[in-house]
């Protein structure tokens, strides 16, 4: 069965601190990896996206995400954080057609 | 136009009415999704239609009936809810050939 899990849930920060957000999934044949975003009362976005070619993948906003095969990981990755990326953070899979969300992470970033 | 949009954005009804909910992409776009989704909760997949036609339902309650009407719209009837399918409903839509899902605002639902 295809699955996707987040490792924290709820995640706090200052500002200007790094971050790493964790992500796993279980996927069988070729897997697409997304992390969507979404602040608070607003809809969802997408930070960033892997397909194929270099493991590293640069999103919005700073975001990056490295995709290592070897560990099924897509762990979401920025140098120094602001208080307006508090928000919810959503890791999703995809086969070919539906997507598997993970849980969800909080973030919250204290200024 | 690169977005999906989705009216109303907000809606109250009571457990006795009829109503729906409308999203529209002009991406060309030929499958589309209907998501529930919970407070501080990932989005939970309710239905999908590739090329007008329906082809995923995730066991979804009757009171939720989905209608693709055309290649670019998406509706979703609803009658007679309870009040714990009060949520956020995303539509969603993807191109031929890719997984990348495009998002719509969503129309929060109450339901009294």
């Amino acid at each position: 069965a295809q699955s996707v899990s987040q490792h924290n849930h709820h995640v706090i920060l200052s500002e200007a601190a790094s971050l790493e957000l964790g992500c796993n999934y279980s996927y069988g044949g070729t897997v697409n990896l997304f992390w969507y975003v979404q602040y608070p009362g607003q809809h969802l976005q997408l930070l960033l996206k892997y397909f194929s070619g270099d493991p590293l993948v640069k999103g919005i906003k700073g975001f990056e995400a490295e995709f290592i095969k070897s560990k099924f990981s897509f762990n979401l990755r920025k140098p120094s954080v602001q208080w307006s990326d508090t928000a919810e953070y959503f890791c999703a899979a995809s086969g070919y057609s539906t997507l598997t969300f993970g849980k969800g992470t909080m973030l919250l970033v204290s200024p | 136009d690169t977005e999906v949009t989705q009216t109303p954005k907000h809606l109250v009804m009571g457990m006795t009415n009829k109503k729906s909910l409308k999203c529209e992409q002009h991406m060309g776009h030929r499958a589309m999704y209907w998501y529930k989704q919970k407070a501080k909760k990932p989005p939970e997949l309710m239905f999908v239609y590739s090329y007008e036609k329906l082809s995923i339902n995730e066991s979804v309650p009757s009171r939720f009936s989905p209608e693709c009407p055309n290649s670019s719209l998406l509706n979703l009837h609803l009658h007679a809810l309870q009040p714990e399918d009060s949520a956020l409903y995303l539509c969603a839509s993807s191109p031929r050939g890719s997984s990348e899902q495009f998002f719509g605002p969503g129309t929060r639902l109450t339901v009294l």
